[in-house]
């Protein structure tokens, strides 16, 4: 139980262009999901927090307009990179929580972005 | 501003050796602290701790929290090579609803 998928796995794109990558959650509802983004070799850098039926929380530094967050459904989050700059290039994972009140986050596979 | 931090940040150990990562925090309203293993993709859970001196124990690992001191271990008995990863310890600010993660400590078991 508690599979969180991702796609695409790994994306290319031309510089301008945006870029939409989902997360389910398959087997159970989540309302909150979680997005990070994570160079190589460095931690996790918690991007945003979606509630599902509201608008993100962002974290200090991203830029909202930049990485569009919607959480439409209690399976379903995306996030859009818009304008797309070779230093958006980087791995992007999401998380779920399966339930309210409940700490561990189950994380879908990344989603490896490059943007030429 | 919570904060984590994991100490050592990168580890090279031979197999059948035991190995303790630590862990220390810092975050205003906590709830839990949380283990993952990270491989070539995604992090994975291993525990989750909210209790003081409680051992949770998984196989060959196990990792204890201490509350007074903001502090938890994960140790690793007779290690593996597939037990080669980045470890990320997490602590859960129950107001914030979210996590902080550390840098990671980067184990690499050789045969």
């Amino acid at each position: 139980g508690a599979v969180v998928s991702q796609h695409p796995s790994w994306v290319i794109c031309k510089s301008g262009t945006s870029v939409k990558i989902e997360c389910r959650s398959l087997d159970f509802q989540a309302t909150t999901m979680f997005w990070y983004r994570q160079f190589p070799k460095q931690s996790l850098m918690l991007m945003a927090t979606s509630n599902e039926g509201s608008k993100a929380t962002y974290e200090q530094g991203v830029e909202k307009d930049k990485f569009l967050i919607n959480h439409a459904s209690l399976t379903l989050s995306t996030l859009t990179v818009t304008s797309a700059h070779p230093e958006d290039s980087s791995f992007y994972i999401c998380s779920a929580i399966p339930g309210l009140g409940l700490d561990t986050q189950y994380f879908g596979p990344g989603t490896r972005l490059t943007v030429l | 501003e919570d904060k984590v931090v994991q100490s050592p940040l990168s580890l090279v150990v031979h197999e059948g050796d035991t190995v303790t990562l630590n862990c220390s925090y810092e975050v205003t309203n906590f709830r839990s602290l949380l283990w993952y293993k990270q491989e070539k993709k995604a992090p994975t859970f291993l525990f989750m701790l909210t209790s003081s001196g409680i051992e949770k124990k998984s196989g060959r690992l196990s990792s204890i929290l201490d509350k007074k001191e903001l502090f938890s271990i994960l140790n690793i008995t007779a290690t593996q090579t597939g037990d080669s990863a980045i470890y990320l310890c997490a602590g859960f600010n129950t107001n914030a609803g979210k996590s902080t993660f550390g840098d990671g400590t980067t184990l690499t078991v050789k045969p």
